[in-house]
């Protein structure tokens, strides 16, 4: 497709339950991101990949969620014995990072939104 | 990582310049100063980016001092429909990073 697409696009879930969240990122994008925005808040930064690593995994909550990336291309985001406080929504984005003229802009899917009982 | 600060909120009304200012006092050499617009329940979308001095698009202006330590996002004329949440973001242009988002301001524009 033409934007990030992301899945599911709303998750119900009971605590306790893992959970995954997928993004599609658009196509020949290095970049990707994964951010968590709780209701009425800004975004919270959790991780990001160039290609399929992620150098950096301080901004993860806890030890509960994880991500993946694979063929440069899709993510998931894991997040294992979910809890109330897990409730949000939780964002991708991607960018196209080169030595070209661009502005890196971050394109960004509708989100996943995931509620925990 | 530079750290940005902006005003929680904001009203206007429309027809009227809206400028919202981000303070980001350790930016780095290397980091581009870049605005993003959010709609409930959607994903931010990008608006404008700088370095220095004054950006301007069919949108919105930006304006960046000398020193750099704040900008200044312009939206000429607004509307109802730029009612939303505006966030500055401060990073390194052409590499990987991570990029931090502020709080935002939440801008409230009335009849």
């Amino acid at each position: 497709g033409a934007g990030v697409s992301q899945s599911p696009s709303n998750k119900v879930t009971e605590k306790g339950k893992d959970v995954e969240l997928r993004c599609d990122p658009i196509s020949g994008h290095t970049a990707l991101y994964w951010y968590r925005q709780r209701l009425g808040q800004g975004l919270e930064f959790l991780i990001y990949f160039q290609g399929n690593s992620a150098p950096d995994k301080s901004g993860l909550p806890s030890d509960r969620f994880s991500a993946e990336r694979t063929g440069e291309s899709v993510s998931t985001l894991t997040i294992q014995r979910t809890q109330q406080e897990d409730s949000a929504v939780y964002l991708c984005a991607s960018s196209l990072w080169d030595q070209g003229d661009n502005t890196g802009e971050l394109f960004f899917g509708e989100g996943s939104r995931l509620t925990v009982l | 990582l530079a750290k940005t600060t902006q005003p929680i909120s904001m009203d206007s009304y429309e027809g009227q310049e809206v400028n919202i200012t981000c303070s980001h006092n350790n930016i780095a050499t290397n980091d581009y100063i870049t605005w993003y617009q959010q709609f409930p329940s959607q994903g931010p979308r990008f608006i404008i980016q700088g370095y220095k001095t004054k950006v301007t698009n069919e949108v919105a202006s930006l304006f960046i001092p000398a020193d750099r330590k704040s900008s200044t996002l312009s939206l000429p004329r607004v509307s109802l429909s730029d009612t939303a949440v505006y966030y500055c973001l401060v990073g390194l242009y052409g590499g990987y990073n991570k990029l931090i988002f502020g709080a935002g301001t939440r801008l409230a524009v009335h009849p």
